[in-house]
């Protein structure tokens, strides 16, 4: 069976500082992964993917996720928050079926 | 733009009472899926279709029906047979390959009265 385990439920961080959040995933089949955001009462937003070639994957707002096949992680991180970006982040992995994780809620604080 | 929209945003149901959400994309896409969101369990899946008229049923199809008789629209009917249907319902939509993110509409709430 696949599943994707975010190991955080909640991340408080202030403003300016680093944040990662850890996402691991298991499956019998090669996979895809993915970061969505979703903000307040909204539906779910892609921040970035990793489909294969280099591991280290970007978006375009500061956001990076490093794929590492050997520890089956894709964990997200970014140098810098604002307060813009409290939301809660999901990763989900695409191998016979779109698992998603339960979700990790980043709230910024000033 | 091309987009999903779901209606309503917002949704009540009487106890016994059948209802329908509406879910409709302009990205001419071939699969459609709906999900259920409840606080910390993520999105589960509940149907999809791949193709105009099929659809599979997901993780919690249970007390819940859809049709897809249109590339475009994707309706699911709450149905009195779903015993908790209190949540948080999200569309999506997307090119249907596994590597070909989804894209999601702003989601319809459904509360019991």
């Amino acid at each position: 069976a696949q599943s994707v385990t975010q190991l955080d439920s909640q991340v408080p961080v202030f403003e300016e500082a680093p944040v990662e959040l850890r996402c691991n995933y298991s499956s019998s089949v090669s996979v895809y992964l993915f970061w969505y955001v979703q903000y307040p009462n909204q539906g779910l937003q892609l921040l970035l993917k990793y489909l294969s070639g280099s591991t280290l994957v970007e978006s375009i707002n500061g956001f990076e996720a490093e794929f590492n096949k050997s520890q089956t992680s894709f964990h997200l991180r970014k140098p810098s928050v604002h307060i813009s970006d409290t939301a809660e982040y999901f990763c989900a992995a695409a191998g016979n079926k779109l698992t998603f994780g339960g979700g990790t809620r980043v709230l910024v604080k000033p | 733009d091309g987009g999903i929209t779901q209606s309503p945003k917002y949704l009540f149901r009487k106890e016994g009472q059948n209802v329908t959400l509406s879910c409709e994309q302009n990205l001419n896409h071939d699969a459609m899926y709906w999900y259920r969101q409840d606080p910390g369990q993520g999105l589960r899946l509940i149907y999809y279709s791949q193709i105009v008229n099929d659809f599979q049923k997901g993780d919690i199809a249970e007390g819940y029906s859809v049709s897809r008789e249109k590339k475009e629209s994707f309706p699911l009917t709450v149905t009195s047979a779903q015993k908790n249907p209190t949540a948080f319902y999200l569309c999506a939509s997307s090119l249907g390959s596994r590597g070909e993110p989804q894209h999601f509409g702003d989601g319809t709430r459904l509360s019991i009265l």
